[in-house]
């Protein structure tokens, strides 16, 4: 059963600590992303990599995230130094890259639930 | 810029009728649409998609229309179950691009 794997799956961090949060995407998929849930914007992307190369991080703050692939099957989102405001739930979706949208489909991992307080 | 909109947080609906949820956006050149449900603690999953080709999908209960000139739309779920009680996000892609756009969701409650 193919599946988006996240870790960890909740996460209470104090206020300028780093936090680190990690995805396995689907074998053989090869764009991975990372949202971020919230009430207001709902689901807010902020990055993604095709082909284990970053395409957009202009969702995120530069200043304190950023996003990785150190191979094709961990992608990492570390935050540094964390703030209450970065509170949410941090989602990794993973697709096939197709040369046209129809039957472009990303499955979605159960999510990191981070407080930072 | 919210380019995916949907415009009502909460919808209640009894249960064995029928469910409407509504999506609006702005990019023409969107060209293919999903619909995604979520369940408290758990990961958005894959519902139903229409391409731009099309105006009509079904899959079961669930059936997604698309109104290109209006830049709107739904997804129908007849008959609704309290099963289906859950938050669902609209989503919508470019033909060029990698990147999914997704809605602020619409949270459903079926009353049994």
């Amino acid at each position: 059963d193919a599946r988006v794997t996240q870790t960890p799956r909740h996460k209470v961090t104090e206020m300028g600590q780093e936090v680190t949060m990690r995805c396995q995407p689907i074998l053989g998929h090869n764009t991975v992303f990372w949202y971020r849930q919230t009430m207001m914007q709902g689901l807010e992307l902020l990055a993604y990599f095709r082909n284990r190369a970053p395409l957009d991080d202009s969702g995120m703050p530069k200043d304190r995230f950023s996003a990785e692939m150190p191979d094709a099957t961990l992608a990492t989102l570390k935050i540094q130094p964390s703030e209450p405001r970065d509170s949410a739930v941090y989602f990794c979706a993973s697709g096939l890259s197709h040369w046209t949208s129809s039957g472009n489909t990303i499955y979605f991992g159960e999510g990191s639930w981070l407080t930072v307080v | 810029d919210q380019q995916v909109k949907q415009n009502s947080p909460s919808l209640s609906v009894q249960e064995g009728r029928i469910s409407i949820l509504n999506c609006d956006y702005t990019n023409s050149m969107f060209d293919y649409f999903l619909w995604y449900k979520k369940y408290p603690a758990e990961g958005p999953t894959f519902l139903i998609s229409i391409s731009s080709i099309k105006d009509k999908n079904e899959d079961g209960r669930f059936t997604v229309f698309l109104n290109k000139s209006a830049k709107h739309l739904s997804l129908h779920i007849v008959p609704s179950q309290p099963g289906d009680s859950a938050v669902y996000f609209c989503a919508a892609k470019t033909n060029t691009g990698n990147q999914f756009y997704f809605g602020t969701g619409t949270s459903l409650t079926v009353i049994p």
